[in-house]
């Protein structure tokens, strides 16, 4: 079966604190994504990424950055997190081209505290 | 920009009942549209994938349409369960653009 894993389900971390969110996927997919889901806000796409190295913002990027260093895995950095980013991150990937369905993983809760 | 609505935002139904959730965008230049399942602190679940060229998808008891001219689509579930209660969004993909812009969601209630 195919999957898009990310590391963590629940994450409760301090203000001020560097934040790594993982995500790794197993289907070759060429894009991932990183989206933050709120009550109210519907889902907001953060960064994406069609390549290895490469990265595209998205529509809220302010607070955050992104690396993908292999093809499998994407990570969404948060510089310093601030209660604002409370939030549940979803990843997703799929192939390159719009023909392709999107594949999402469970999700992260961050609580900043 | 694209923007994606999704009517009714709540919905309760009896257990059995036939049910059509609602998805409307308003630029039709889209490559395809995505169903998706949510449960409660969970992640995204493809329920349906309709490509451009399509007018509808069929899987199991679930059949969405989508007519791109009037910008809408719809998802129909056939017979509903109690298990069929979570939030359901629609996504569609822009011609051009690499990502998905979704809807806010419909919550299904089914009651036993």
């Amino acid at each position: 079966d195919v999957k898009v894993t990310q590391s963590s389900r629940y994450l409760v971390k301090r203000t001020g604190e560097k934040v790594f969110l993982e995500c790794v996927q197993d289907m070759d997919h060429e894009n991932m994504f990183w989206y933050r889901q709120d009550p109210g806000l519907g889902l907001r796409l953060i960064y994406f990424s069609y390549d290895v190295k490469m990265k595209e913002k998205g529509d809220i990027p302010e607070g955050y950055s992104v690396s993908r260093e292999k093809k499998e895995r994407f990570s969404l950095i948060l510089e310093s997190a601030s209660t604002n980013q409370t939030s549940m991150y979803l990843c997703a990937s799929s192939f390159l081209g719009a023909g392709y369905g999107y594949t999402f993983g469970s999700g992260t809760r961050l609580t900043v505290v | 920009k694209q923007e994606v609505t999704q009517i009714p935002a709540a919905l309760s139904v009896p257990e059995g009942e036939n049910l059509v959730l609602n998805c409307s965008f308003t630029d039709s230049a889209i490559y395809n549209l995505q169903w998706f399942r949510q449960d409660p602190g969970k992640g995204l679940t493809s329920l349906l994938l309709i490509q451009s060229s399509q007018r509808e998808q069929t899987s199991g008891r679930l059949n969405a349409s989508l007519d791109k001219s009037s910008g809408r689509s719809t998802l129909y579930i056939a017979a509903s369960q109690p298990g069929d209660s979570a939030t359901y969004l629609c996504a569609v993909i822009k011609t051009g653009a690499n990502n998905l812009f979704f809807g806010t969601g419909t919550r299904l209630t089914v009651i036993p």
